[in-house]
């Protein structure tokens, strides 16, 4: 089953603001766990985009952001381009009855 | 620069034993900071699934490893500290198993750790 839900697929047109959701619940990010992102390309490993729930890595552009709020998450893509074009998963620590990380059902991101 | 590299694996009958290493230049598996190494895999088309993890803390410190308990029994790391490596083997695999796999070091966050830096992944296949 989903612990963290996703929209299969959003898209944008160059230069659009995107919000991609990831919707938890009471053991994962609503007990308190942050919650990062990743971005995969095709055929490549995922990489962290935005990590502890805001906190973007070294060399992650700015217009990646992160939030979060009760029981969900959101990442936002501010002035999409065209190498924004892929999967994205939201990940957490989920408790009980998982006692494990979990990653989203995944968001494939579109640039029109 | 922290370099993760997975082992060639390729082909795994089914009921076998699959083993994975993970070799790491860059960083030591064993030293005593709040690092945290372990596996992912994601089979085709799908979302990673998080294995298993360890955390080293030094030769007198015993060491902490964790499993996905949906794997748990089939599941198990080993540390070559020697060689900076780490090891996985999946048990009794089946069609299920078939992913590519991959190696991570996981750093904290306040609450919880992420996969900071991942390998390049293998492939493994299960076939008769």
């Amino acid at each position: 089953q989903s612990v963290l839900t996703q929209p299969p697929s959003m898209s944008g047109a160059p230069g659009q603001r995107v919000t991609i959701s990831c919707a938890g619940s009471s053991s994962n990010i609503g007990a308190g766990y942050d919650v990062q992102w990743y971005r995969q390309l095709p055929q490549t490993a995922p990489k962290v985009v935005i990590y502890g729930n805001t906190n973007r890595p070294s060399g992650v552009p700015e217009r990646f952001s992160g939030s979060k709020s009760a029981t969900s998450a959101f990442l936002t893509i501010a002035g999409l381009q065209a190498e924004d074009e892929a999967d994205y998963y939201c990940q957490s620590y989920d408790r009980s009855p998982s006692d494990s990380f979990v990653f989203g059902t995944g968001t494939k991101v579109t640039v029109l | 620069q922290l370099l993760l590299q997975e082992s060639a694996s390729g082909l795994v009958k089914p009921s076998e034993t699959l083993s994975l290493t993970c070799s790491v230049s860059g960083a030591s598996i064993s030293d005593d900071s709040a690092h945290y190494w372990g596996w992912i895999r994601q089979p085709p088309g799908k979302r990673p699934e998080w294995i298993a993890s360890f955390y080293y803390g030094g030769i007198h410190y015993g060491g902490i490893t964790f499993y996905n308990p949906s794997l748990r029994g089939r599941v198990s790391i080993t540390l070559d500290t020697s060689k900076n490596q780490f090891s996985l083997k999946v048990r009794s695999v089946t069609a299920a198993d078939a992913a590519v796999y991959y190696c991570a070091r996981l750093l904290p966050t306040s609450s919880t750790y992420y996969m900071a830096d991942w390998g390049k992944g293998t492939t493994v296949t299960v076939s008769s």
